[in-house]
């Protein structure tokens, strides 16, 4: 089982800041199975990335992703209030999904 | 546009078996290119993917490692949902329980969720 952590725990910043995520693999991954969430209180989590750098259909371009092999980032090019929520990503790899343990983004 | 809808108690008691169903609307459980996941949060855990159901001609079956021995999945393709059965269950399994489609294993869409605690 590939096991992914996150870094940082948490992030605060205020809105108009960038924001960078590290989610890493402990084995090499298969980059077109490596996806990004967003989770706010009493939600579901929701996708904004697929196949490590694509946006999901109607998230704004100030999402971004990158990465492959281990090591892959999330970047949040300017906050907007309604970004403040914890990020997950997920790999999927020999028929089974893993999650990390999530970064939350805080308001500074 | 694909709906999710999840229905299953909310409260199981230690050592029964807890299930859960998801009604899709707007894609087919049957579908050649989605496959139908179930996935767990807790405050302890975080998310922990459970395992998922699809059909290829036949119909297979995904699971975490961990629970293998206690998982069913059962599609339905006359209603167009699939079920979730977790065996044996204890208070460690309370969570929030979700469903989702996946696509190449990105999970798009996402049911509201259901808490689930294991408790007498």
């Amino acid at each position: 089982e590939v096991l992914l952590t996150q870094s940082p725990g948490t992030l605060s910043l205020s809105p108009g800041e960038r924001a960078t995520l590290s989610c890493r693999a402990s084995q090499t991954i298969n980059s077109n199975y490596l996806a990004w969430y967003q989770q706010k209180p009493g939600q579901a989590p929701r996708l904004l990335i697929y196949s490590a750098s694509r946006r999901a259909t109607g998230i704004p371009d100030r999402f971004s992703g990158s990465g492959s092999g281990t090591d892959f980032t999330l970047t949040i090019s300017r906050l907007e209030p309604e970004d403040f929520a914890v990020y997950y990503c997920q790999q999927h790899s020999g028929g089974v999904s893993t999650f990390g343990p999530g970064t939350t983004v805080d308001i500074k | 546009q694909v709906h999710l809808q999840q229905s299953g108690p909310g409260l199981v008691e230690p050592s029964q078996t807890l299930s859960l169903t998801c009604a899709i609307s707007g894609d087919s459980v049957s579908s050649n290119s989605a496959a139908w996941n179930w996935i767990r949060q807790s405050p302890s855990r975080g998310l922990e993917w459970l395992g998922r159901t699809y059909y290829r001609s036949k119909w297979y079956n995904d699971y975490a490692g961990s629970m293998r021995s206690r998982v069913t999945f059962n599609p339905d393709t006359s209603k167009n949902q699939f079920s979730l059965q977790l065996s044996s269950v204890t208070p460690e399994d309370t969570a929030v329980y979700y469903c989702a489609r996946d696509l190449s294993a990105r999970l798009d869409y996402w049911a509201q969720g259901t808490l689930v605690t294991v408790s007498s």
